[in-house]
């Protein structure tokens, strides 16, 4: 079975852009999880969505959006890029939500100039 | 506020004996808690989580201590083989409807041969 993919896997943004991020759940994972980790701040979470709509959210300004299609694919959007947006972007995939084993894609370095 | 910490940010053990990582946290409505690895330039890999009802929960060499007086996890590894050698998070999650993962900053196990 597949894993999680994520594209693009290295982007470059100049500040004031905005960015769009994809990934693809393992197959049959309705549930996807968006994550940012930094050197500073570790691992946070970003949102979740499951069935097209957003169940969690982390504490992330309104930047930050997301949105889930009908086969379960997600994507992330961040507008305005700061330069304190520069981390590295996972998204996890499990069957259901909740809080139990999630599957990581290998992330989108995300760099901001 | 960290309300996940791992306070060790590197271990180093040789090839054969015990690992110990371990956990505190803040927040005592946590009430699951997981341990993820992850390897460079992939993403984390969930290990084993334990539920806070229990305060044991072993698979294979991996065992996840609970001590819910103490706001404390820890993880044990035995007998540690060199391909352990990665960064390991601890997350935790509170029950009902925030079930959003909180992690910690990870501690990077090595394992000498």
């Amino acid at each position: 079975k597949a894993g999680v993919t994520q594209t693009p896997r290295y982007l470059i943004k100049t500040r004031g852009q905005q960015v769009t991020l994809s990934c693809s759940p393992i197959s049959g994972h309705r549930s996807v999880s968006w994550y940012q980790q930094t050197p500073g701040q570790g691992l946070q979470f970003l949102f979740e969505y499951f069935s097209e709509t957003q169940r969690n959210k982390g504490n992330f300004p309104g930047r930050f959006s997301g949105r889930q299609f009908s086969n379960s694919r997600s994507e992330m959007n961040v507008s305005t890029l700061e330069l304190g947006d520069s981390a590295l972007y996972l998204c996890a995939s499990s069957l259901n939500p909740g809080p139990y084993e999630q599957y990581f894609g290998p992330g989108t370095r995300l760099t901001v100039t | 506020d960290q309300q996940v910490k791992q306070n060790s940010p590197s271990l180093s053990v040789q090839e054969g004996r015990i690992s110990i990582l371990n956990c505190d946290y803040t927040n005592s409505m946590f009430d699951y808690f997981l341990w993820y690895k992850k390897y460079p330039a992939e993403g984390p890999t969930f290990l084993i989580s334990i539920s806070s009802i229990k305060d044991k929960n072993e698979d294979g060499r991996f065992t996840v201590f609970l001590n819910k007086s103490a706001k404390h996890l820890s993880l044990h590894i035995v007998p540690s083989q060199p391909g352990d050698s990665a960064v390991y998070f601890c997350a935790a999650s509170e029950g009902g409807s925030n079930y959003k993962l909180t992690f910690g900053k990870g501690t990077l196990l090595t394992v000498n041969p």
